[in-house]
């Protein structure tokens, strides 16, 4: 299996300044026959379920607000909030599909200081 | 808009069987994957299998061998059942639909999540 680490464990920043979660992978999740890394950022808010962010380690879902960016390769990859909003406040994951089992990591709860 | 809905016993008695199952409105089940994801208490998400529209599946092997999913596409619906449940299988499930831009794999529309809790 794939293990996702993703650090920190949790992490408070002053709204409207810059969050970045790191997720690193214990293997290379880019296929090298189409360039794809295959790795997905997920946010997910208390009582709700999981919301798709980032796809393909950098593709923005449709109606993901433009201060959420991916990026990174093989096995090192970081999601970045540009500028945090109070509605940004989540647990996040990282997930790769490159092999299965698909593994998640372990989550990384973002909060306002 | 696609929509999917969990049900199912929310207490199971150890050793027993869990059994889930996923309603879909607002699209086919054909052409797409499905998957079943658990998030326990105080844990990460924790992915348990899919089936897709033929039937095919693939299994967590976490849960040694104790999972079947399948599919009924006359219903519109698909299924969870795990054997010889413990505690350790006490969690929030979700049922989610594979999405083609990711190869299957990943996951944009989700049911809201039903606690189980396994417990005598």
């Amino acid at each position: 299996d794939i293990v996702m680490t993703q650090s920190p464990d949790s992490l408070a920043v002053p709204l409207g300044e810059r969050a970045t979660i790191n997720c690193k992978s214990s293997q290379s999740v880019l296929y090298s026959s189409n360039k794809k890394n295959y790795l997905a950022w997920y946010q997910q808010r208390p009582g709700q379920p999981p919301k798709l962010l980032i796809y393909w380690a950098s593709t923005r879902e449709s109606g993901v607000p433009d201060r959420f960016s991916g990026s990174g390769s093989e096995t090192d990859f970081t999601l970045t909030i540009s500028s945090l909003q109070a509605e940004d406040v989540a647990v996040y994951y990282c997930q790769q599909y490159y092999s299965s089992p698909l593994t998640f990591g372990g989550g990384t709860k973002v909060e306002i200081k | 808009q696609v929509q999917l809905q969990e049900s199912g016993p929310r207490l199971v008695r150890p050793s027993e069987t869990l059994s889930l199952t996923c309603i879909v409105s607002g699209g086919f089940i054909r052409s797409y994957s499905w998957g079943w994801i658990r998030l326990p208490p105080g844990k990460g998400l924790e992915w348990i299998g899919y089936v897709d529209y033929s039937g095919s599946t693939s299994y967590n092997p976490s849960l040694k061998s104790r999972g079947t999913i399948s599919v009924d596409t006359s219903k519109n619906q698909f299924s969870l059942k795990l054997d010889s449940v413990t505690t350790a299988d006490t969690a929030v499930y979700y049922c989610a639909r594979g999405e083609p831009n990711c190869a299957g794999d990943c996951y944009i529309y989700w049911g809201q999540g039903t606690l189980v809790s396994v417990s005598s």
